[in-house]
């Protein structure tokens, strides 16, 4: 049974057509991350929810921002993807924010962009 | 300076083979957590086994178990047995206590041989 479920699971857009990816859960985590994660190198942080909470890391692209409107849900909005957008996109979620607790993912988005 | 150090890009092995993927760290922290997580081709991201930097005990789940040696800064996973569905992308993180992020390695794509 899925935990945190990304939908779709393949999403093809065009250049500069706003595009929203979203990321459910079933765990009843505190926390909800985005990652972006281009081949063959680690995922790299994007965002992160504490409940609602909303943190955006330093280098994070101004044209991505997220949406948290309850515990079970996360959205992710690419306002004008470029090119260079296209990549794997995870969510991921943790109890909490300790550095015991493992984060979760879901199977993922791969975005295409035309 | 890299935090993580995956020293393997690629490693092959022969089926029902014991493998070793090699991690080291740098923290200054007292306080973090070691994992390491398995992605397949298809691309979701699995959590695998937790090593917390107070554990006396090195973790085992499964065929899974992390060979932790703190004074030299390494935490190999240890898999046992090795099957085809072993083959994916391993990744080894940390979650230092003074940083909220998961700290990546670059990976080490397993492929495993029948």
């Amino acid at each position: 049974d899925a935990m945190v479920i990304q939908n779709p699971r393949y999403q093809v857009t065009q250049f500069g057509k706003p595009v929203t990816l979203s990321c459910s859960q079933t765990l009843n985590h505190n926390v909800m991350y985005w990652y972006q994660q281009k081949s063959s190198q680690a995922p790299k942080l994007l965002f992160h929810y504490y409940d609602k909470d909303f943190n955006n890391e330093a280098d994070t692209p101004d044209n991505f921002q997220s949406r948290r409107p309850n515990t079970s849900f996360c959205f992710l909005d690419i306002r004008s993807p470029g090119l260079g957008d296209a990549a794997m996109y995870l969510c991921a979620t943790s109890r909490s924010q300790g550095r015991n607790q493992p984060q979760h993912f879901g199977d993922g988005t791969r975005l295409s962009i035309l | 300076a890299q935090k993580i150090t995956q020293t393997q890009p690629g490693m092959f092995v022969q089926e029902k083979e014991a493998v070793t993927l090699d991690c080291t760290y740098d923290t200054s922290d007292q306080s973090y957590g070691l994992f390491w997580y398995k992605q397949p081709s298809s691309g979701e991201m699995i959590f695998l086994i937790y090593q917390g930097s107070y554990d006396e005990q090195n973790a085992t789940e499964g065929r899974y178990s992390l060979n932790f040696q703190k004074a030299r800064k390494s935490a190999n996973l240890v898999i046992s047995a090795s099957q085809l569905g072993d083959s994916a992308m391993y990744f080894c993180a940390m979650r230092e206590d003074s940083n909220y992020q998961l700290i990546w390695g670059a990976g080490t794509k397993l492929i495993i041989k029948p």
